[in-house]
């Protein structure tokens, strides 16, 4: 079962926009993570939200975690073409015995146009 | 890419064969971890390790079997086959850092199986 479902599963910007994805998951978790996997490639970790963490910042991306509602949200604010890729949330669930099992979502195809 | 590396990168075969799929890390990480992506349902963990000869189940993990004999080789085999295991196959390490529990997973490029 998939713990992380997120929206919208495709989107598509002109270079300059803002781009917002979101997550929702299931279970208590220890952490969220958003990571970003170019065509072809493997997955590429961009940032890290604990759980009692409400907003994180990493250049261009801000995280925000709502553990009340179960979801995230990854802002890529002034987008690039070199962004176009798929991008993922992953949650470590609390209570998976430390293995740091992640479960992911089905990910969002980013595209942004020149 | 943190040291990982897979082999093959690409591989056909055939249904009823057998097939191991190897991961190798540089970095003496304890953790590492088999997922396989599909189009639309993401990435879902089929086995992980968390030390030598220490494995353990995940989602999917029928039909396939793991071993870590060395810190640094992760093995994946399918003893059998089947179509539905084609699939592409990353293999992860979690970069755990001391009295922080785990963090980031770091991946490799993957290793894209057909099998007709």
């Amino acid at each position: 079962s998939q713990q992380g479902e997120e929206d919208p599963q495709a989107l598509s910007i002109q270079e300059g926009e803002n781009a917002t994805m979101n997550c929702s998951y299931k279970t208590s978790i220890n952490n969220l993570q958003w990571y970003r996997q170019n065509s072809g490639r493997g997955l590429v970790h961009l940032i890290l939200i604990r759980s009692n963490e409400r907003e994180k910042h990493s250049g261009r991306l801000r995280v925000t975690l709502d553990t009340s509602k179960k979801s995230s949200s990854l802002l890529i604010t002034a987008s690039r073409a070199a962004d176009t890729a798929s991008y993922f949330c992953a949650t470590d669930t609390y209570g998976s015995s430390n293995t740091g099992k992640l479960i992911f979502g089905q990910g969002t195809t980013l595209q942004v146009k020149p | 890419d943190a040291g990982i590396t897979q082999s093959p990168r690409h591989k056909v075969t055939e249904t009823g064969t057998p097939v191991t799929l190897r991961c190798h890390q540089t970095e003496n990480h304890r953790y590492m971890y088999w997922y396989r992506q599909d189009p639309g349902h993401g990435l879902r963990l089929i086995h992980y390790s968390y030390g030598v000869k220490d494995t353990d189940k995940g989602e999917v993990s029928d039909g396939y079997s793991v071993s870590r004999s060395k810190t640094e080789d992760f093995l994946l085999t399918l003893e059998s086959a089947t179509s539905s295991q084609t699939s592409v196959y990353f293999c992860a390490i979690s970069v755990s850092p001391p009295g922080q529990g785990h963090g980031e997973q770091f991946f490799g490029p993957g290793t894209r199986l057909t099998v007709l």
